[in-house]
């Protein structure tokens, strides 16, 4: 069974740091392309970064280009997301999701999602 | 960015009956259209990929259709597990877009 566990999601202030993660099981980990997408109180999803199976390519929103930086470790099965120069509006449920192998860009697979609150 | 807008933010309809859902894309996104389910507390769900094919394990009563910037995400027979959020994604481009989400409540 696959499955997607994120943890990491704390209350910080404006201007701090966290890293999420995302450890995953039940699947070919170093085989698929992951993603992260928050999801802001009351909100709709908004996709924030990708990562390649391998780590060769990244991908990030404009709105948290040169803050978040994405990467993984195959050997631990773990994709993180490091987040840098929080500000209020980064204030969300974080997921991270699995790029689904029949579906193009489409997520196939959602951890439970983990809340990040950026707040003084 | 293609920005995805979602129609009409509120549908409202009766156990059994037909839901229609649109999506368009301001500009083409050929197939690269997903549909996804979410209800209260608990993480998206892959409803729909290519536009048209059912994820696993979905009910044949979830359908999509459409190609270039219109799509629609129809749910027959409606059952009271359906009344949820659904929102659209493209993957044409990056960065990766979705709706801002059709809420299905009941009638």
């Amino acid at each position: 069974e696959v499955q997607l566990v994120e943890s990491g999601g704390d209350l910080v202030q404006p201007g701090g740091s966290l890293r999420l993660s995302c450890t995953a099981s039940g699947f070919t980990f170093s085989s698929h392309a992951m993603r992260w997408v928050r999801q802001a109180p009351g909100k709709g999803l908004e996709w924030v970064s990708a990562i390649s199976g391998s780590s060769t390519t990244t991908y990030y929103a404009d709105s948290v280009k040169g803050r978040f930086t994405t990467s993984r470790d195959n050997s631990k099965n773990t994709v993180y997301l490091q987040m840098n120069s929080l500000r209020v509006e980064d204030t969300a449920v974080y997921y991270c999701a699995r790029k689904s192998p029949e579906g193009g860009g489409s997520h196939d697979y959602w951890g439970q999602g983990t809340l990040v609150t950026v707040s003084s | 960015e293609i920005v995805m807008t979602q129609s009409p933010a509120t549908l409202s309809v009766s156990p059994g009956e037909r839901a229609t859902l649109s999506c368009r894309a301001s500009q083409s996104v050929s197939t690269n259209l997903a549909w996804y389910q979410q209800t209260a507390g608990r993480s998206p769900r892959l409803l729909i990929y290519g536009a048209s094919t059912r994820a696993t394990g979905i009910p044949a009563r979830f359908s999509g259709s459409g190609s270039g910037t219109e799509f629609t995400l129809t749910i027959t027979g409606l059952q009271s597990e359906d009344f949820a959020l659904y929102y659209c994604q493209q993957y044409t481009n990056w960065p990766l877009t979705f709706g801002q989400g059709t809420r299905l409540e009941i009638k």
